[in-house]
């Protein structure tokens, strides 16, 4: 089945840049979205398409992607930004729909 | 306000059965993708199931055959019935509308989110 890929951890100092990534063949013919999870709340969507936030995203957070690698970056990392971020995309292995990532903890230092 | 809140969640012996609400507001459920994903405690996201603005319906190889999506169009709910339930089915389960355009798809809005406890 298909997967995606991201890294278990990522630190980055406060007030600089960090990129969070996810690998997977679905992201190669379908974008990703992101969502922010912090302690105790649901998901929040913070990116979708090629690159759009939904409203009351701050514009810190951007997508990219090139080949089968979706990026999350957030420059400017603010204390706020330290939560768990999720990838996600169609699986285009046909078994599934959808598949998420195994998340990302981003601590802000 | 586009809104979902579900309900139904709580603990249930190994084997029991247990159906999930998903009521939605801001917005017409069966004029939309409707799906469930699960989080077990301290793990990740896990899509469970949608149900098509069609009626068709997918399910996560985990849960086939013991799950069944479905949706009332008079009340505007999403609902998610669990049987033969397991321990590893223990999570928070949520609703989330999902928007599909070609090749752009997202989950938004997300529900608040119902523990779903499976333990004797």
């Amino acid at each position: 089945s298909s997967e995606l890929t991201q890294d278990p951890a990522v630190s980055v100092a406060l007030g600089q840049t960090v990129r969070i990534t996810c690998q997977g063949d679905s992201l190669r013919s379908y974008y990703a979205s992101w969502y922010q999870q912090k302690p105790g709340q649901a998901p929040v969507l913070v990116i979708y398409g090629k690159n759009n936030r939904p409203s009351g995203i701050p514009d810190r957070f951007s997508g990219s992607s090139s080949g089968n690698t979706a990026s999350l970056t957030i420059t400017g990392a603010q204390a706020e930004d330290e939560a768990d971020y999720y990838c996600n995309s169609r699986d285009s292995s046909g078994n599934h729909p959808w598949v998420f990532g195994g998340g990302t903890k981003l601590t802000v230092l | 306000e586009v809104q979902l809140v579900e309900t139904g969640g709580g603990l249930i012996q190994p084997g029991g059965s247990l159906r999930l609400s998903c009521a939605a507001s801001g917005f017409t459920v069966s004029s939309n993708y409707m799906s469930w994903v699960r989080q077990a405690p301290g793990k990740g996201l896990e899509w469970v199931s949608v149900i098509y603005s069609g009626g068709s319906t997918y399910y996560a190889d985990s849960v086939k055959g013991r799950f069944t999506i479905s949706r009332d169009n008079s009340k505007n709910t999403l609902y998610l019935q669990m049987n033969s339930l397991r321990a590893e089915d223990t999570a928070v389960y949520y609703c989330a509308r999902v928007i599909v355009t070609g090749t752009h798809n997202w989950f938004d809005p997300w529900g608040q989110g119902t523990l779903v406890t499976v333990s004797s």
